[in-house]
C-alpha cells in the first residue's frame, strides 16, 4: 500500500507554544489529506480536510485559528498547533487518498501531543 | 452527514476461533466500506474494503460482508492468531462528496492462546 509518514512521532511542548507535525506522502502524490485527532481509547475524529493550494476545510467544532494547516505541495501537508494547552494533548494522524478518487485512505503512523 | 455505529466495543476469542464485528451506516447513498486494525502507539491500517457494487469480499482469513438493504457492514476473520489482537475500526464515507471518513468507535479483539 501507500506511505505516509508523520513527522515528529512523538513531542512534547510546554503550555503557550506552538508546535508542527508534518505528514507527507512518499511515494505518491496526494491533492487531498486529511487530519484526524484520536484520544485515548476513543475513536478517530475528523478535523480538518487538507487540500493542495487552497485553504482547508475544518469540521464543526474544530478552531481554525488554533490548528493551521497549509499542504504546500502535494506531498507535504502540516499541522500546526498554536498556543498549546493541555487539552489538546492527543494523537494526531494525517491521512491521504493514493490512485486518485477511489477512497482509499492511508494513514500515517500518528504524532502523539503531550502539552505540559 | 453519516453516521457509523460499531459493535461490539470489546470482544474475547479463543485463538482459532473465529470473530464478528458488525457495523451499521445513516447514509443510503455511502458506496465504500474500508476496515482498519490499530495497534497501539499506530496509525490505522487498512485489512480490507468493500464497495457497494459486491455483497462479498474475501482476503485469506479475513471477509467482509455488506448488506446495503439493512445499511449494515461485518468484517469476519476466521482461524484468530494472537497477532490479530488489536483494535477494529469500521468506517464509511463522512459526505457524498469527497473521501474522508467517518470512523465507528471501534472494538478492542482480544485473541488468547
Amino acid at each position: 500500500g501507500a506511505v505516509v509518514s508523520q513527522h515528529p512521532s512523538r513531542v512534547i511542548c510546554k503550555s503557550g507554544t506552538s508546535v508542527k507535525i508534518e505528514c507527507r506522502s512518499l511515494d505518491f502524490q496526494a491533492t487531498t489529506m486529511f487530519w484526524y485527532r484520536q484520544f485515548p481509547k476513543q475513536s478517530l475524529m475528523l478535523m480538518a480536510t487538507s487540500n493542495e493550494g487552497s485553504k482547508a476545510t475544518y469540521e464543526q467544532g474544530v478552531e481554525k485559528d488554533k490548528f493551521l494547516i497549509n499542504h504546500a505541495s502535494l506531498t507535504l501537508s502540516t499541522l500546526t498547533v498554536t498556543s498549546a494547552h493541555p487539552e489538546d494533548s492527543s494523537f494526531y494522524i494525517c491521512s491521504a487518498v493514493a490512485g486518485g478518487n477511489t477512497g482509499e485512505l492511508f494513514f500515517g503512523e500518528g504524532s502523539r501531543l503531550t502539552v505540559l | 452527514g453519516e453516521n457509523v455505529e460499531q459493535h461490539p466495543s470489546t470482544l474475547s476469542v479463543q485463538e482459532g476461533d473465529s470473530a464478528v464485528i458488525k457495523c451499521t451506516y445513516s447514509d443510503s447513498a455511502s458506496n465504500y466500506f474500508p476496515w482498519y486494525k490499530q495497534e497501539l502507539g499506530k496509525g490505522p491500517q487498512l485489512i480490507i474494503d468493500i464497495r457497494s457494487n459486491v455483497g462479498e469480499k474475501k482476503d485469506q482469513r479475513i471477509a467482509v460482508t455488506l448488506n446495503k438493504t439493512a445499511k449494515h457492514f461485518s468484517l469476519h476473520i476466521t482461524e484468530t492468531q494472537p497477532e490479530d489482537s488489536a483494535v477494529y475500526f469500521c468506517a464509511a464515507p463522512a459526505y457524498q462528496a469527497g473521501t474522508a471518513l467517518i470512523f465507528g468507535k471501534g472494538t478492542t479483539l482480544s485473541v488468547s492462546s
